[in-house]
């Protein structure tokens, strides 16, 4: 148990569908993070938040939309996928948002398959 | 960017046995943490080590960051050892963690 909860923990959606992934953590932290995991892929990072504000968006499709009410929840709201968006979609908190001494920790990450 | 590399790529071992992970940067960093993800997903923090050596058990790592890279050595392997190590690191001028590609570890009974 890491601190950080994500769901669902499993998702299958067609490509017309709308859904949501939710995050949040019980840690106390200021930022958080939504990283995509393909197959055979290093984990890539999507979205960065410090603060509830959005401090880093690495060029990712508009049909994904992150959104961030407070500190301790973090959403992905997703529309219009392709199968290649089908992958382990993992959440992540830190104190600062990065710099020295700034540690992430994980959820248990959201499978999600697009057919 | 930075590039991240991990060696080696696939790792077998039989119980009992040692090994060492090795993490190379390209860049200088101030912060490298070492993962380890389970069957089901799960990224485990292993160490928080940007520099120096912290020894948790039968895990022990060694960052020498002036020379951009790490260290992981795992002792007395048990299956439950078996998954995917990362590393990640955080680079001084505030590119957030870089994942490396990960080495996958079999430990067989």
């Amino acid at each position: 148990e890491t601190g950080v909860t994500q769901t669902p923990r499993h998702l299958v959606m067609g490509m017309t569908n709308k859904k949501s992934l939710k995050c949040e953590q019980h840690l106390g932290h200021n930022a958080m993070y939504w990283y995509k995991q393909s197959a055979k892929k290093p984990l890539e990072l999507m979205f960065v938040y410090s603060l509830e504000e959005r401090v880093e968006n690495n060029s990712v499709p508009s049909r994904f939309s992150p959104e961030c009410p407070n500190s301790s929840h973090l959403f992905l709201h997703l529309h219009t996928l392709q199968p290649e968006d089908s992958a382990l979609y993992l959440c992540a908190s830190s104190q600062e948002g990065g710099g020295t001494n700034d540690e992430q920790f994980f959820g248990p990450g959201t499978r999600l398959t697009v057919l | 960017g930075i590039q991240v590399e991990q060696s080696p790529p696939d790792l077998i071992l039989q119980e009992g046995a040692n090994s060492t992970l090795r993490c190379n940067f390209s860049d200088s960093v101030n912060n490298l943490q070492w993962f380890h993800q389970n069957p089901w997903g799960q990224l485990i923090n292993l160490f928080y080590i940007p520099s120096g050596t912290k020894q948790n058990g039968r895990l022990s790592a060694t960052t020498v960051a002036t020379e951009r890279y790490s260290l992981l050595y795992i002792s007395s392997s048990q299956t439950t050892d078996s998954g995917v190590y990362f590393c990640a690191v955080e680079t001084n001028y505030g590119q957030n963690f870089v994942f490396g590609p990960g080495t996958r570890l079999s430990v067989l009974p």
